[in-house]
């Protein structure tokens, strides 16, 4: 059975921290892991990663994969408030169409 | 830029009613997908739709039904609700061709009584 696992669940810094996000997974016939960001209302796409090593960077946030170590992490610097939400890791696989999810990691950033 | 819309936004219900969700996108995509968010639980799928006339089952679809009804729309259905249909329902799409991440709506909070 697919897994995706995230940790931590939940995470609490201040503005100007930096943050590391981590996900693991196991995946048959993996193709692609995708991160979301989400706050109220409809998870919001940032990365998608299919290559080992490469990053993947916009502004503060940036992620790589590992495919021989099966995770992934998602760094975000110079936190702000506005980086507060609920990042959501996510798999695909060659074999189906549908997106497998972690439980999600929940980062508060305070003034 | 619309996206993916779903309506209604909150509905409450009483057991044993029934209710339609819709869900429509606007960017050519050919595969659609219905997803229930629970505290602690994460995203899971309970049915898709891979291109306009098939459906297929996902890692949750007792209690519910579908229909593609052409390329844009996708519903979903209780037929009788449950107060552990009590969710955050959420639709996406995308191309289907797995080069592309999935896009998705706002979600509709439902709750059952």
């Amino acid at each position: 059975e697919d897994k995706v696992v995230q940790s931590p669940l939940s995470l609490v810094v201040h503005e100007g921290d930096t943050v590391t996000l981590n996900c693991s997974y196991e995946v048959t016939n993996f193709r692609s892991l995708l991160w979301y960001k989400q706050e109220k209302k409809a998870p919001t796409f940032l990365f998608m990663l299919t290559s080992s090593g490469i990053e993947k960077k916009s502004g503060r946030l940036s992620s790589i994969l590992d495919k021989k170590e099966l995770f992934s992490i998602l760094n975000i610097t110079a936190t702000q408030t506005g980086d507060s939400a609920v990042y959501l890791c996510a798999t695909s696989s060659n074999s189906g169409y549908a997106l497998n999810f972690g439980k999600g990691t929940s980062l508060l950033v305070t003034p | 830029n619309a996206g993916v819309t779903q309506t209604p936004k909150f509905q409450v219900l009483k057991t044993g009613q029934s209710m339609t969700l819709q869900c429509a996108q606007d960017m050519n995509h050919n595969s659609m997908y219905w997803y229930r968010q629970d505290p602690g639980m994460g995203l899971r799928l309970i049915y898709y739709s891979a291109s306009e006339g098939t459906t297929d089952k996902g890692e949750v679809p007792n209690g519910y039904n579908v229909s593609r009804l052409n390329k844009r729309e996708f519903s979903l259905r209780l037929e009788s609700a449950a107060p552990s249909q009590t969710s955050v329902y959420f639709c996406a799409s995308d191309s289907g061709f797995g080069n592309q991440p999935q896009h998705f709506g706002d979600g509709t909070r439902l709750s059952i009584l």
